[in-house]
């Protein structure tokens, strides 16, 4: 079956500690996506890539890095530059960019919690 | 920036009742798309309109688009409890640098069975 996979479930994060989520899609879609989503609120975009080897920041991206060396693979590291980390990240992934009306399809998140 | 913003926060209805969620946004818009989240879950794509698309159909889900109002709706028809799920609006601009999907905070469907 196709889908995007995302791991771990869960992760814990020290202080002053990046840690990688991550995310891998068999669609075989050009674009990939993290999203922020925090309790009660919708999904907030921090970092996209339309194809390989390329990627954009998205409206929350500090504190965050993201790379894109393979099609179907799209990590994002929180680094210990981001001070408010405690969340669900999403990863979704599209056949082309939305402007020429493509659905997402997501992964089943991250949560991300502070020890 | 939130584009979209849905209404109510919260719905709560009893099983085979109809359920009415309305989108407003504030920028001309690409399309518009609305997703389904159960909790603890990733979304799940429902319906993506075109600008120049009024209504669409799928099953028990059907969407309106007024680019006029700069609104929407989803109607979920003849509900059951596994319709319980927050549901979000997106929307992508028609302009601007940087055209992704913004999306709502969401509507939280609660059916009773």
């Amino acid at each position: 079956d196709g889908g995007i996979t995302q791991s771990p479930k869960y992760l814990f994060r020290k202080e002053g500690q990046n840690v990688t989520l991550s995310c891998e899609q068999n669609l075989n879609h050009d674009a990939m996506y993290w999203y922020r989503q925090d309790p009660g609120q919708g999904l907030r975009l921090i970092y996209y890539s339309q194809i390989v080897n390329d990627f954009q920041k998205g409206d929350i991206a500090e504190g965050y890095s993201v790379s894109r060396e393979k099609k179907e693979s799209f990590p994002l590291t929180v680094t210990s530059a981001q001070k408010n980390p405690t969340a669900f990240y999403l990863c979704a992934s599209s056949l082309d960019s939305p402007v020429v009306n493509q659905p997402q399809h997501f992964g089943d998140g991250t949560r991300l919690s502070i020890l | 920036s939130q584009q979209g913003e849905e209404d109510p926060q919260a719905l709560s209805i009893q099983e085979g009742e109809n359920a009415t969620m309305n989108c407003s946004y504030k920028t001309s818009i690409n399309n518009l798309q609305w997703y389904r989240q159960n909790s603890g879950r990733g979304l799940v794509h429902l319906i993506l309109i075109r600008s120049n698309e009024r209504e669409k159909h799928s099953g028990r889900l059907r969407v309106t688009l007024d680019t006029s109002k700069k609104s929407s709706s989803l109607l979920i028809t003849a509900s059951r409890a596994a319709d319980t799920a927050s549901y979000f609006c997106a929307t992508v601009p028609r302009s601007g640098s940087a055209r992704q999907l913004t999306f709502g905070s969401g509507t939280q469907l609660t059916v009773l069975p």
